[in-house]
């Protein structure tokens, strides 16, 4: 079975920086893209970043591009986020989603990053 | 960037049959947008119902299903149960990694 778990949310001040982290268990994990996604209070999926199986390949969301890095560890079967310049608008529960070369997807329980001074 | 498209609410009756669909502004959703669709309830983490257009989670109960229909994505709900009621996103991939979601359906059961 698939497990995802999050960590590293906490409140941080705007302008500041966040590492978040996602340990995987239940799978290969080289295998598996790994995707964050973020939700802000009371809207909807926002699909933040994306990074291959391998690494080569990183893809961002418009809105966090520049701002953000995603990165992964295969030998810890972790992924990360990096996140700096941090606004307020970044408040949300951060998900990790493991996405498998059949396109399947297993979802984390969330970490909620909250920005505000 | 890709806008993709969905009802902002529907309302089914129990025992009813649903239908959500997923539009893109880039033109018809085809197969190679590898369409996911996830059910989200109150204070919970989002769950996959469909992948792949039209597979199947291993829980996914069979009264869901998904397809492709006059360029749309589409999930069918038949035989809503209360515990249906939830929010629907469904999400796509273009260029095979870039990846959108749409704005999500609330559905009620009523």
């Amino acid at each position: 079975e698939v497990h995802l778990v999050e960590s590293g949310g906490k409140l941080v001040q705007p302008g500041g920086s966040l590492r978040l982290s996602c340990a995987a268990s239940g799978i290969t994990f080289s295998t598996y893209a790994m995707t964050w996604v973020r939700q802000a209070p009371g809207k909807g999926l926002e699909w933040v970043a994306v990074i291959s199986g391998s690494g080569g390949s990183l893809y961002y969301g418009d809105s966090v591009r520049g701002r953000f890095t995603i990165s992964r560890d295969n030998s810890q079967n972790t992924v990360f986020l990096q996140m700096n310049t941090l606004r307020p608008e970044d408040t949300a529960v951060y998900y990790c989603a493991a996405r498998a070369k059949n396109h399947s997807v297993d979802w984390g329980q969330g970490t909620l990053v909250t920005v505000s001074s | 960037q890709a806008v993709v498209t969905q009802e902002p609410s529907l309302t089914v009756t129990p025992g009813g049959t649903v239908t959500l669909t997923c539009g893109s502004s880039t033109g018809a959703v085809t197969r190679s947008h590898y369409t996911s669709w996830f059910q989200q309830k109150p204070g919970q983490a989002p769950s996959t119902l469909i992948f792949n257009t039209n597979n199947k989670d291993s829980r996914t109960p069979a009264r869901f299903s998904g397809s492709l229909l006059g360029g749309k994505a589409v999930l069918t709900l038949s035989r809503a149960q209360p515990e249906d009621e939830a929010d629907y996103y469904c999400f796509l991939s273009f260029d095979g990694i870039r990846q959108v979601f749409g704005p999500g359906t609330r559905v009620t059961v009523l």
